[in-house]
C-alpha cells in the first residue's frame, strides 16, 4: 500500500540557511500534519493543513513557513536556519471520514535535517 | 494541562516473552488514542486506534486496552520477537484533533 513519502530523507544545511522539506500524502488523503523530532524527545507537533487551507497551528518558529498545493502535498519552508533546528521532520496524513471525524495519522519516514 | 504518561521508560524481556506497557492520560476532551511503534530514526508506525466506546483492539500479536473512565489504556505483546525491539508510543487526540505524545517506553527484545 501506498505510504507517506518524505524528501529528501537527509539534508545538510549552514546556519542562517534555508531548507524545504517535502511531503507527499497517502492518495485520498486530505489533512497533512508536520512534526518536528529532537534528539531523545517526542515529536512536537508544527502545523497541520487541511484541504490547503492552514487547520492548526503547533510550536511552529516565525522562521518557518508551510503550505498544502493543490495535489494536497505539503512543503516546510525553513529560513535563518539555526543549530537547534537539526531534528527529524515528520509529516502524517489522514482523511476526514465521513462521520466528520479525523482517520488516524499516517506517518512519513522522516527528513533528518543536520544544521552545521 | 493535557499529559501522556507512559510506563515503563524501558523495558528488557526475553525474546518468546509476553509483556505490558501502559499508558495514563489526562487529555479532554478525549477523542481517541492510538498506539504508535517507533524503530530508531523512522517515522512512527500505528499499530491500533480506539475510539471512546471500544474497550479492546488487537491487531496480530498486538493487543490494546482502554479504559475510559481511570483514563488508562494498555497494550500487550505476545510472543515478542527480536523486531519487536522499539519504541511505543501512546497518543491521545481530543476533539480539536490536538495529539498529546507520551513519552515512550523503550522496548528491547533480547535472544
Amino acid at each position: 500500500a501506498a505510504g507517506v513519502i518524505q524528501s529528501p530523507r537527509h539534508l545538510i544545511k549552514e546556519k542562517r540557511e534555508t531548507a524545504t522539506l517535502k511531503c507527499y500524502p497517502i492518495p485520498r488523503h486530505d489533512t497533512v500534519y508536520w512534526y518536528q523530532q529532537g534528539p531523545g524527545q517526542d515529536p512536537q507537533f508544527l502545523i497541520s493543513f487541511y484541504e490547503k487551507m492552514q487547520s492548526d497551528k503547533g510550536s511552529i518558529p516565525d522562521r518557518f513557513s508551510a503550505q498544502q498545493f493543490s495535489d494536497y502535498h505539503s512543503e516546510l519552508n525553513m529560513s535563518s536556519l539555526e543549530l537547534g533546528d537539526s531534528a527529524l521532520y515528520f509529516c502524517a496524513s489522514s482523511f476526514l471520514g465521513v462521520s466528520g471525524v479525523w482517520n488516524e495519522q499516517f506517518f512519513g519516514p522522516g527528513t533528518r535535517l543536520t544544521v552545521l | 494541562k493535557n499529559q501522556v504518561e507512559q510506563s515503563p521508560q524501558s523495558l528488557i524481556i526475553l525474546e518468546g516473552k509476553n509483556c505490558t506497557l501502559q499508558c495514563n492520560y489526562t487529555v479532554s476532551p478525549f477523542s481517541n488514542l492510538r498506539w504508535y511503534k517507533q524503530d530508531t530514526g523512522r517515522g512512527p508506525v500505528s499499530l491500533t486506534i480506539m475510539t471512546f466506546s471500544e474497550n479492546t483492539k488487537s491487531n496480530g500479536r498486538y493487543t490494546a486496552t482502554l479504559d475510559a473512565d481511570t483514563k488508562q489504556s494498555s497494550l500487550h505483546i505476545t510472543a515478542s520477537q527480536l523486531s519487536d525491539s522499539a519504541s511505543y508510543i501512546c497518543v491521545v487526540s481530543n476533539s480539536a484533533r490536538q495529539l498529546t505524545f507520551g513519552s515512550g517506553t523503550q522496548l528491547t527484545v533480547l535472544p
